[in-house]
């Protein structure tokens, strides 16, 4: 079965570093979502990618965050610099459309020092 | 403002019984629902949907049941098995938007 792939799984790093994840969706799954899950909440959007294009970052903290899918097929989600709030669980999604529902990776675990 | 909301934090089932989850919804535009179950340290897995157009949607032990009126959605787990113990959440959209998550619930199923 077709996965979307995240690295890395797990990733501390100290207060006003940078960070990085790369997530690689199924292949021909055109929309790649970044979602944000904190301990007991539950996932909640960043960003929305239609192919390369950004349809939905409303809730992306644009003076720290950035998000990528150059040639539409793998995204990069930054934080920089980090801050002890963005600790949670980054999670990856890609769907063909939406009666199948989103297929999640398995999500980059941070943790800010 | 919480769009879904899920008011139960968790839930504790016998094996074999019957598990009722349920989900609230104040945006009467969503037009599409789907339960995710979530082990720890992995991505939510998906589980089943329902359109707006139905009520009521089975796929083996799980059966999604939708109360338009009343805003309000709920999974059922016949029986429940061990395996099942996971924390679930109910996830809604309207058109293409992207989906909106509850807090989820924790089910722990007791052997």
């Amino acid at each position: 079965e077709a996965e979307v792939a995240q690295s890395p799984r797990y990733k501390i790093t100290e207060k006003s570093q940078a960070v990085a994840f790369w997530c690689d969706p199924i292949s021909g799954h055109a929309t790649l979502y970044w979602y944000r899950q904190i301990l007991g909440q539950g996932p909640e959007l960043l960003v929305q990618f239609q192919d390369e294009s950004v349809v939905d970052d409303s809730q992306l903290p644009k003076d720290r965050f950035s998000a990528e899918r150059l040639k539409g097929v793998d995204s990069t989600l930054k934080i920089q610099p980090a801050e002890l709030g963005d600790s949670a669980m980054y999670l990856c999604a890609s769907s063909r459309n939406r009666e199948g529902g989103y297929t999640f990776g398995s999500g980059t675990r941070l943790t800010v020092v | 403002d919480q769009q879904v909301k899920q008011n139960s934090p968790s839930l504790s089932v016998q094996e074999g019984r019957i598990s009722i989850l349920n989900c609230d919804y104040t945006n009467s535009m969503f037009d599409y629902f789907l339960w995710y179950k979530k082990y720890p340290a992995e991505g939510p897995t998906f589980l089943i949907s329902i359109s707006s157009i139905k009520d009521k949607n089975e796929d083996g032990r799980f059966t999604v049941f939708l109360n338009k009126s009343a805003k309000h959605l709920s999974l059922h787990i016949v029986p429940s098995q061990p395996g099942d113990s996971a924390v679930y959440f109910c996830a809604a959209s309207t058109g293409n938007t992207p989906l909106v998550f509850g807090k989820g619930t924790r089910l722990s199923v007791i052997a």
